[in-house]
């Protein structure tokens, strides 16, 4: 079982640059979200997307663009890189619903990112 | 602005002992969430409790939901050098549960 993939792994950016982190599931999940987590900040949401065609802006969007034309996939763009993104990043998926109550999010591996 | 604020920070404890940690927060949630994350790996969850005063057991964690719906506890029993890692909670607001309110996490090292 695959679950939530994200690539790469690792990723070392010079300021300026963009880059395009992706994210792929296979349960047919229709909620789909990326976080960033950094020491003393804890998980933080920066897009989420509750289907094909849409989404919406988190508690960090600036400097992240998201879209989200397939059910499986749900890539995240980093459009001039910044020191301040120096993080690591997690893409997350669950069944959708009104109510959170009860909904597995799973998480993928993480996506290390230094922007030097 | 809903916080949750997770105590200790860190706990390092010796193989056996017993340990609790806890998820507070001044606002009520209409579920909580509970994960542990592994260095290098997104966290897993572990468990979900949505009725005030809800006990729920995992093998050898207790996940408590406080009456009020407000805070939550885990308490760990003989613990193992397995469950080293950063426990999370994370709160689903009844106003808005397409995002969760995430703790900082609780540091767990247990040593052999």
């Amino acid at each position: 079982n695959a679950g939530v993939t994200q690539t790469p792994k690792f990723q070392v950016l010079k300021t300026g640059q963009s880059m395009t982190l992706q994210c792929a599931q296979d349960m047919n999940h229709e909620y789909m979200s990326w976080y960033r987590q950094d020491p003393g900040m804890g998980l933080r949401l920066i897009h989420y997307s509750v289907g094909a065609g849409i989404t919406d802006q988190g508690e960090v969007p600036n400097g992240y663009n998201v879209s989200r034309s397939t059910t499986e996939d749900f890539p995240l763009r980093l459009l001039s890189a910044a020191p301040s993104q120096t993080s690591v990043y997690f893409c997350a998926s669950s069944y959708s619903g009104q109510n959170l109550v009860s909904r597995t999010i799973y998480f993928g591996e993480g996506s290390w990112l230094t922007v030097v | 602005t809903q916080l949750l604020e997770q105590s200790p920070q860190f706990l390092s404890i010796q193989e056996g002992e017993n340990l609790t940690v806890y998820c507070n927060s001044s606002s009520v949630f209409s579920s909580l969430q509970w994960y542990r994350q592994e260095p290098g790996e997104g966290p897993v969850l572990l468990v979900t409790v949505v009725t005030g005063g809800e006990v729920k057991k995992l093998k050898r964690l207790t996940f408590q939901f406080g009456d009020a719906r407000k805070d939550s506890s885990l308490h760990i029993t003989a613990a193992q050098p397995g469950d080293t890692g950063l426990y999370l909670c994370a709160g689903a607001n009844a106003g808005n549960n397409r995002k969760l309110i995430w703790g900082l996490g609780t540091s767990l090292a247990v040593n052999p």
